[in-house]
């Protein structure tokens, strides 16, 4: 079926460290995958996106990277800052035309 | 000039009910999707239109009924509310890039 599964659920890091969130799609035809931001109370935003295509890609501190055979994609964010605490959905895309959302991934950066 | 506007943002009403949602779009795509998001934060996607053609119902009840009067409007009307449809409905429009969401209309049903 139309699966996403995202982990993890919550992620606490310091200011400073990278923070890893990982994504799983089922659909091997999926040929899209956006990262989106959710700050408390707003509207998800598209942050970065790679398509099947290419294996990697990098913008400043945020870099995602595809595995398409173990259909695995993951969101890389290098020297966290407490402006990157929110919500981060990864998505795939299905049938040409539809997202289909990860459960999402709190993150908290400590000052 | 936001390119996607949905109104109202909050919205209050009591169960059975009748409201709408309403989203308008200023960049002329041509596919415009509702999604649902839950107290988890899931984002769950409910209908979405291709040049006011309903493309995809993600078997959503029958209380919910989208409408497109033209390929920058697509509202959300839904009939007798239920406490379960208590949420954040985030209209979006999008192609073969990534969606651009509305603000979002946190509904909460008493």
């Amino acid at each position: 079926g139309e699966n996403v599964e995202q982990h993890p659920s919550t992620l606490s890091v310091q200011e400073g460290d990278s923070a890893v969130i990982k994504c799983t799609y089922s659909d091997s035809a999926s040929n899209y995958f956006p990262w989106y931001k959710q700050e408390l109370g707003k509207r998800p935003q598209l942050i970065i996106d790679i398509r099947s295509n290419v294996g990697e890609k990098k913008d400043q501190r945020i870099a995602v990277t595809l595995n398409k055979t173990a259909k695995h994609f993951s969101l890389h964010i290098t020297e966290t800052q407490p402006e990157d605490s929110a919500v981060y959905f990864c998505a795939a895309r299905y049938n040409t035309d539809k997202l289909i959302f990860g459960t999402g991934t709190r993150l908290q950066v400590f000052p | 000039d936001t390119a996607v506007s949905q109104t109202p943002k909050y919205l209050v009403t009591q169960m059975g009910n009748d409201k709408s949602i309403k989203c308008e779009q200023n960049l002329g795509h041509d596919t415009m999707y509702w999604y649902k998001q839950d107290s988890k934060k899931f984002l769950k996607i409910m209908f979405s239109y291709n040049n006011k053609e309903l493309i995809i119902n993600e078997t959503v009840p029958n209380r919910f009924s989208p409408k497109s009067p033209d390929k920058a409007h697509l509202n959300l009307h839904i009939n007798s509310l239920e406490l379960g449809d208590s949420a954040v409905y985030f209209c979006a429009i999008g192609g073969l890039d990534g969606y651009t969401f509305g603000s979002g209309t946190r509904l909460t049903v008493v």
